[in-house]
């Protein structure tokens, strides 16, 4: 298998711009993660998916973050629209269960200016 | 609410030296614990994951211990080499919540 897939990997827009970061877990987890690290705050879990159903999202910051997962192969995360404080760098990971070991993608670097 | 530490921020380390990493948490009622291994620019890998029920875990030249009641995980990297220079992270899957809390790792450096 070829792991978690993140695209794009780095990602700069100007504020107020639409952001989508793309997923593909791996084949067969049903566990679906996305995370976002700063230096500040460390790693996040903003949300996560069980079988393409979003279970907690308490930790999106607010409405401007959207995650959608339409079929168990693919899924995104959007920010309209974006700010420099959402610069930071955003990880999607996969598990067979929500308390297995998880598998990272490489991250997407996003920054906003 | 659970919160991990993980001290020290950075530590540097002769070749071949053995170390401990520390991660301590705040509440007790976990599941398990996992130490993950981050390198610049990349993504975690999971080293390790130790239940709550275990007392250690071994893989190779590490070693996690777990001591549910005292809040406290060591990760043992024994023989340390170059190679190991990474950032660990540990987290910890606290039952109620359902999710990973991750610390803010320690960032290790091996001196050749």
């Amino acid at each position: 298998d070829a792991g978690v897939i993140q695209s794009p990997r780095h990602e700069v827009t100007e504020m107020g711009q639409e952001v989508t970061l793309r997923c593909k877990p791996i084949s067969g987890h049903d566990y679906l993660f996305w995370y976002r690290q700063t230096m500040m705050r460390g790693l996040e879990l903003l949300i996560y998916f069980n079988n393409n159903v979003p279970i907690d999202d308490s930790g999106m910051p607010e409405d401007r973050f959207s995650a959608k997962m339409p079929n168990a192969s693919f899924s995104t995360l959007k920010i309209q629209p974006s700010e420099p404080r959402d610069s930071a760098v955003y990880f999607c990971a996969s598990s067979l269960e929500g308390w297995d070991t998880q598998y990272f993608g490489p991250g997407t670097r996003l920054t906003v200016l | 609410k659970q919160e991990v530490t993980q001290i020290p921020a950075a530590l540097s380390v002769p070749e071949g030296e053995n170390l401990v990493l520390n991660c301590s948490f705040t509440d007790s009622a976990i599941y398990n614990l996992q130490w993950f291994r981050q390198d610049p620019g990349k993504g975690l890998t999971s080293l390790l994951l130790i239940q709550s029920s275990q007392r250690e875990q071994t893989s190779g030249r590490l070693n996690a211990s777990l001591d549910k009641s005292s809040g406290r995980s060591t990760l043992y990297i024994a023989a340390s080499q170059p190679g190991d220079s990474a950032t660990y992270l540990c987290a910890v899957y606290t039952s109620g919540t359902y999710k990973y809390i991750f610390g803010t790792g320690t960032r290790l450096k091996v001196l050749a």
